[in-house]
């Protein structure tokens, strides 16, 4: 699965919209993008995902360049509660059969959000 | 649904005993898995199940089992607790084979081993 590289540490003020970005230079042509996040103590959860497509959903938008190498979530009213740790992760989609990518989600250090009243 | 429940929440042992991590679901996933987070590090892979009957290694699997028996559990077996293996726990499930493989986390394990 190809590398990310995210910020250590955003902020963002409660209303504005917050952005995060992520490089993945070396992604391949079958691998998707996916979010997740952290939020203090709990188990990650799932944002969204892409291949190339910009995409949307109740939480946030993602925008993949045109030659997908890096990408950005858009939280688009960031709240208090979306204070967390996100995960940018690049992977094959689905289940790669006879390997050990079976559903392996690859976690880095991820990017400190943190919104401020 | 209830999702994906761990128990216990927490745990405390003692060097060299052994104990199980609980992990269910209750969304007829075919995938199930483990992972570890150590402080202030992201997620690593344990084991791994894509079906009962069904179990891998991920990247970090030595000192612990696991069995699938039943599409619904999926619990983690520590058999010879070592400090090295005090961390949280998290149990995740996912559903399709296909792209939209989105997995669910449970609330953790969090685990001390003195």
């Amino acid at each position: 699965d190809a590398k990310t590289t995210q910020p250590t540490s955003m902020d963002c003020a409660e209303g504005r919209a917050a952005n995060l970005p992520c490089n993945h230079s070396t992604i391949s042509g079958n691998e998707y993008v996916y979010w997740y996040r952290q939020i203090h103590s709990q188990g990650p959860q799932y944002i969204i995902h892409g291949l190339k497509n910009n995409e949307t959903n109740e939480m946030a938008s993602l925008i993949i360049t045109e030659d997908r190498k890096s990408s950005t979530l858009i939280l688009p009213h960031a709240t208090l509660r979306d204070t967390a740790v996100y995960y940018c992760i690049v992977r094959v989609g689905g289940w790669v059969a006879g390997g050990t990518s079976y559903g392996k989600l690859t976690f880095g250090q991820g990017t400190i959000l943190t919104v401020h009243p | 649904n209830a999702g994906v429940t761990q128990t216990p929440k927490f745990q405390v042992l003692k060097t060299g005993q052994s104990m199980t991590l609980q992990c269910a679901q209750d969304m007829n996933h075919e995938y199930m898995s483990w992972y570890r987070q150590d402080p202030g590090m992201g997620l690593r892979l344990i084991h791994y199940s894509v079906g009962a009957g069904i179990t891998d290694q991920g990247e970090v699997p030595n000192g612990y089992n696991v069995s699938r028996s039943t599409t619904e559990d999926f619990p983690l077996r520590l058999l010879s607790a070592a400090p090295s293996q005090t961390s949280v726990y998290f149990c995740a499930s996912s559903y399709e084979r296909g792209v939209n493989n989105e997995q669910f986390f449970g609330p953790g394990t969090r685990l001390t081993v003195l």
